[in-house]
């Protein structure tokens, strides 16, 4: 099992705004990456460290934190929105986990 | 632009070996931080390699003492060896490089993946 723990399931109306949280002992050292997966498709990189969106990336998608719990925020949900969201961070050894994932339905 | 591309997947028996390669283009895995990262069927992610770009290798505790990574500097290509394979070793198996933020590290290349099927 992970040693980060996401929320399996959410959904957002079309256009509205959804925030994605990730939870861990170890987000008390760590910054959270964030990923979005598409069905058969390989992980790609959306956030990384604070707040840091990869050339290509909409604005849209935004990372925060608030205390030991980092987010990824979708500020105007599209339809191809729509996958599975993994944080990645360390564990308490140091080395890489991702969080279980969330699945997005956009309404 | 960095590009991964992997190969050597396939079906194998329980107890059988594979080994899975990733060859790097645009960058050198010599100077990078090279993992594989496998997703079972309809499940998450789960890193179960690491290579520095010293040498350093790290393992999950799933996989450890049966599987081995390793690179070609000359080929430019990251592989990973597996021995004594299990079911649950079935999984899509990712190739990915990651850079380094405020010495933490984050996947910004990934490979299109290689599937093994552990099966009788």
């Amino acid at each position: 099992s992970s040693e980060l723990t996401q929320d399996p399931a959410v959904s957002v109306a079309l256009g509205q705004t959804v925030r994605i949280t990730c939870q861990g002992d170890s987000l008390r050292s760590y910054y959270a990456n964030w990923y979005q997966q598409k069905p058969g498709q390989a992980p790609i990189l959306l956030i990384y460290g604070k707040n840091n969106r990869p050339s290509g990336i909409p604005d849209r998608f935004s990372g925060s934190s608030s205390g030991n719990t980092p987010s990824l925020t979708i500020t105007g949900a599209q339809a191809e929105d729509e996958a599975d969201y993994y944080c990645n961070s360390r564990d308490s050894t140091g080395f890489v986990v991702f969080g279980g994932g969330t699945k997005l339905t956009v309404l | 632009e960095g590009q991964l591309v992997e190969s050597g997947g396939g079906l194998v028996q329980p107890g059988g070996s594979l080994r899975l390669s990733c060859a790097a283009s645009g960058f050198t895995v010599s100077s990078n931080y090279m993992s594989w990262v496998r997703q079972a069927p309809g499940k998450g992610l789960e890193c179960v390699s690491v290579l520095y770009s010293i040498g350093s290798t790290y393992y999950a505790d799933s996989v450890k003492g049966r599987f081995t990574i390793s690179r070609d500097n000359s080929k430019n290509t990251v592989y990973l060896q597996m021995d004594s394979l299990r079911s649950e070793d079935t999984a899509m198996y990712y190739c990915a490089r990651a850079t380094f933020y405020a010495g933490f590290p984050y996947f910004d290349y990934w490979g299109q993946g290689s599937l093994v099927t552990v099966s009788s």
